[in-house]
């Protein structure tokens, strides 16, 4: 089975720097992705590391290690609309058609 | 254009009621996804449908029965419902089931109520 790992809740002040880890136990998938779920609205994806390694979009940054079992999400230049919850997500590999696996989710919630 | 759109917005239905959710896209995306999403708890797949044809049902209860008329339209029909249905169900639509990227783009939901 596929199991993300995600603290449930991260608080920060604007402008700071924050990092929301996602450890997972799978057999395998092709890669990991990070959603972006305001309250009351729809998850918009940010990022997707295939290969391990750093991803930089902008603000944010996602980092893969395989190895590890691990990836993150960085989030640079808080800002009060970042408050948010943050997914990350896999997809397992040889199963006919199977969509996304998310994580439990990690609530965000910047200061000023 | 990025967006795919769900109606209605809220639903308020009676455990005796028949309701449809409906979903709409636009991006010649050919793989489209039911979710279920409770407070403070990531979406759960529901459906997936691949070309128009329906390919993962994870275990739904067939009080829900999906329907996808064409490429771009994904209905939800609802009858019978149990109060623990209530929830925001989710739309959301990827270019291909089988690319690996799998990019899903989301609808802003239908929130519904079961009394």
């Amino acid at each position: 089975g596929q199991s993300l790992e995600q603290p449930s809740e991260v608080t920060a002040v604007e402008g700071a720097i924050v990092q929301i880890n996602c450890t997972y136990q799978t057999s395998g998938f092709y890669g990991l992705s990070w959603y972006q779920q305001h309250d009351g609205g729809a998850p918009t994806f940010l990022s997707y590391n295939a290969l391990d390694g750093l991803e930089e979009t902008g603000r944010f940054s996602s980092f893969l290690s395989r190895s590890d079992s691990y990836g993150y999400l960085l989030l640079q230049e808080l800002q009060m609309k970042d408050s948010a919850s943050y997914f990350c997500a896999v997809r397992p590999p040889n199963q006919a058609g199977t969509a996304l696996i998310f994580g439990k989710g990690t609530t965000l919630s910047v200061s000023s | 254009d990025t967006e795919v759109t769900q109606t209605p917005k809220h639903l308020v239905m009676g455990m005796t009621n028949k309701k449809s959710l409906k979903c709409e896209q636009h991006m010649g995306h050919r793989a489209m996804y039911w979710y279920k999403q409770k407070a403070k708890k990531p979406p759960e797949l529901m459906f997936v449908y691949s070309y128009e044809k329906l390919s993962i049902n994870e275990s739904v209860p067939s009080r829900f029965s999906p329907e996808c008329p064409n490429s771009s339209l994904l209905n939800l029909h609802l009858h019978a419902l149990q109060p623990e249905d209530s929830a925001l169900y989710l739309c959301a639509s990827s270019q291909d089931q089988g690319v690996a990227k799998n990019i899903q783009y989301f609808g802003a939901g239908t929130r519904l109520s079961v009394l």
